[in-house]
């Protein structure tokens, strides 16, 4: 069955420290991929997203993101962290096939002022 | 431009009651998903309809869990009865199925408590 992971399941991070959160799927076709972030309280909002071309993709707020085929993974970057940043973050993976997209378990980031 | 559209945006209800959470969709959109999110499970996938046929329903958890699309421009999620585990986050989302990129947008929840 397809599914995306998540590895990290909390995270906390002092403000400009370099994040990286790690995403992997399993579906052996063509995918469309996501990261998408949800302030607390709030629902969740697009913060990037990969269907083809570059496997380097720049989303909102200095958010990018890098696709590598092999290795089934979408893992999702930012140099410097903000304290601002803190929400929870969920990577989807859309099969080309059909319109459902499956969501990760996501993962909480914490930044500490 | 609206967004998708939820209500109630929050409801408290009795065991035993019956539930019903309404969508509606971005228009022109012509796929519809219903999501529930708590902390135990995270966010899990209950159903998603194209142009308003339900196409998978194998994420809803029971018979209690069912859901309409009635129209393009409507949906219901319904819990009958309901019980206290069904308390979570409820979202609709909807999308574009064939545009470039395939976004889903969200509404903004209904929060359901069953006490």
């Amino acid at each position: 069955a397809q599914s995306v992971s998540q590895h990290n399941h909390h995270v906390i991070l002092s403000e400009a420290a370099s994040l990286e959160l790690g995403c992997n799927y399993s579906y052996g076709g063509t995918v469309n991929l996501f990261w998408y972030v949800q302030y607390p309280g709030q629902h969740l909002q697009l913060l990037l997203k990969y269907f083809s071309g570059d496997p380097l993709v720049k989303g909102i707020k200095g958010f990018e993101a890098e696709f590598i085929k092999s290795k089934f993974s979408f893992n999702l970057r930012k140099p410097s962290v903000q304290w601002s940043d803190t929400a929870e973050y969920f990577c989807a993976v859309k099969r080309d096939r059909d319109d459902k997209i499956i969501f990760g378990k996501g993962t909480r980031l914490h930044i500490l002022p | 431009d609206a967004g998708v559209i939820q209500s109630p945006r929050h409801e408290v209800t009795e065991m035993g009651q019956e539930v019903t959470l309404r969508c509606k969709p971005i228009s022109g959109h012509n796929s519809l998903f219903w999501y529930r999110q708590t902390m135990m499970r995270g966010l899990e996938l209950l159903i998603y309809f194209n142009n308003n046929v339900p196409i998978d329903d194998s994420g809803m958890p029971e018979d209690r869990f069912s859901a309409k699309m009635p129209n393009a421009s409507f949906s219901t999620l319904k819990i009958q009865p309901s019980e206290p585990r069904d308390s979570a986050v409820y979202f609709c989302a909807s999308s574009l199925f064939g545009s470039s990129g395939n976004t889903i947008y969200f509404g903004e929840g209904s929060w359901l408590t069953v006490v």
